[in-house]
């Protein structure tokens, strides 16, 4: 199946930094990515949508400010958590769909593990 | 809020048992799929079963779909400790989004 990674897998940062996640398909071209946020023992919350070229669309509820989402290229999508506080401690996950495999089946990366300190 | 709801929310079995777990959802889907967590991972994609179906395999996995009771059940038969992980079930409507549901966790003992 179709490949994506995250990068990093964890990082560990002050309350006030910023962070960025970047999310690859690695052997396809993703013209759709998504970011799901997951707590412990939780499922996964579908963040945003990104869109290669154009800008992401956001789910009720998170803040377009605090969670910038760059889709500049048809492989790579990056997450920045502006300003990060101990709440924003989570799993981020990302997810494309390859083109290639038809849309119904999304790929997920391996996840990001944040902790604000 | 999350629309898919899983029972139970968690599963111990001994292996070599079948491991039942069952999804239900509120809105009218396109497809219904399955996906495993091992903790700390990504998700990884199971099985998927559309709308116009009602049973579909996968080596040790079947699942099932009943659109009229909004539900789905995912059965793992003769399971092994390696299938100790998370299950979701996620739906996918006339949008590109998938909505998951809570997860079960299943621990299958040696």
């Amino acid at each position: 199946g179709a490949v994506v990674s995250q990068h990093p897998s964890r990082v560990i940062c002050k309350s006030g930094t910023s962070v960025k996640i970047e999310c690859r398909s690695l052997d396809f071209q993703a013209t759709t990515m998504f970011w799901y946020r997951q707590f412990p023992k939780q499922s996964l919350m579908l963040m945003a949508t990104s869109n290669e070229g154009s800008k992401a669309t956001y789910e009720q509820g998170v803040e377009k400010d605090k969670f910038l989402i760059n889709h500049a290229s048809l492989t790579l999508s990056t997450l920045t958590v502006t300003s990060a506080h101990p709440e924003d401690s989570s799993f981020y996950i990302c997810s494309a769909r390859d083109p290639g495999q038809g849309f119904s089946e999304q790929f997920f990366g391996p996840g990001t593990r944040l902790t604000v300190l | 809020s999350q629309q898919g709801e899983e029972d139970p929310q968690a599963l111990s079995i001994q292996e070599g048992e079948n491991a039942t777990m069952n999804c239900s959802y509120k809105t009218s889907i396109n497809n219904l799929q399955w996906y495993r967590q091992n903790s700390g991972r990504g998700l990884v994609h199971l099985i998927l079963i559309r709308s116009n179906e009602r049973e579909k395999h996968s080596g040790r996995l079947r699942v099932t779909l009943d659109t009229s009771k909004k539900s789905s059940s995912l059965l793992i038969t003769a399971s092994r400790a390696a299938d100790t992980a998370s299950y979701f079930c996620a739906t996918k409507g006339g949008t590109p989004r998938l909505t998951f549901g809570e997860g079960t966790q299943l621990t299958v003992n040696p």
